[in-house]
């Protein structure tokens, strides 16, 4: 089946140490997004990848990176995490789309990520 | 300035009586209009979405929700709820012109008793 695969489901870092979180697709989607979801609250974009254009919402922290090698393969790097950090990481797929239209996203299990 | 507003924040229903889950959006855009389901530690599960055809939306596990743009509202709705419905529920408005935005609600917590 077709689907979206994150990699770890859990993961426990360090204060300030270095964190990569890894999601792939076998759904050949342009789009793939990463999202930050804490406890009872909605999922909050951090950005996503239109093909290989990078594209950063104007409030997500600097410490968030992302790299796209190739169209499979999304990774979600924390450079120094922090407390606050902690939180289930969301990737999610979709297809491109052209103005006016748009498609459903189709989300990963999520990676829970814990700072000691 | 879009926005979406769910109206609720936890919902609470007998297993077998109806459910319903309400959502307002503001939109400047005609929009494409998704809900999606959570079950705990999982990820997000897409229902059903709205996307400027049939107003009347059927989506899974016996879902529909109904587009009514005088009252900017799509509304979810389940005739008869079943114990494996209780999930938080997000109502997502995604914008793709002039833009890329996708805008979520904060969410729905539904709980079904026996």
């Amino acid at each position: 089946d077709a689907m979206v695969i994150q990699n770890p489901r859990y993961q426990v870092t360090q204060f300030g140490k270095p964190v990569t979180l890894s999601c792939s697709q076998t759904l050949n989607h342009n789009v793939m997004y990463w999202y930050q979801q804490k406890s009872s609250q909605a999922p909050k974009l951090l950005f996503h990848y239109y093909d290989k254009d990078f594209n950063n919402e104007a409030d997500t922290p600097d410490n968030f990176q992302s790299r796209r090698p190739n169209t499979s393969f999304c990774f979600l790097d924390i450079r120094s995490p922090g407390l606050g950090d902690a939180a289930m990481y969301l990737c999610a797929t979709s297809r491109g789309s052209s103005i006016g239209s748009s498609y459903e996203q189709y989300f990963g299990p999520g990676t829970r990520l814990t700072v000691t | 300035a879009q926005s979406v507003t769910q109206l609720d924040s936890h919902v609470s229903v007998s297993e077998g009586t109806p459910v319903l889950l309400r959502c307002n959006y503001s939109s400047s855009y005609s929009p494409s209009l998704f809900w999606y389901v959570q079950h705990p530690n999982k990820g997000l599960q897409l229902l059903l979405k709205y996307t400027s055809a049939a107003t009347l939306v059927k989506g899974i596990n016996g879902f529909e929700a109904e587009f009514k743009k005088s009252e900017t509202s799509f509304h979810l709705t389940k005739p008869s709820a079943h114990m494996s419905d209780a999930a938080e529920y997000f109502c997502v408005v995604d914008l793709r012109t002039g833009g890329f935005k996708t805008i979520f609600g904060a969410g729905t917590r539904l709980f079904v008793k026996a």
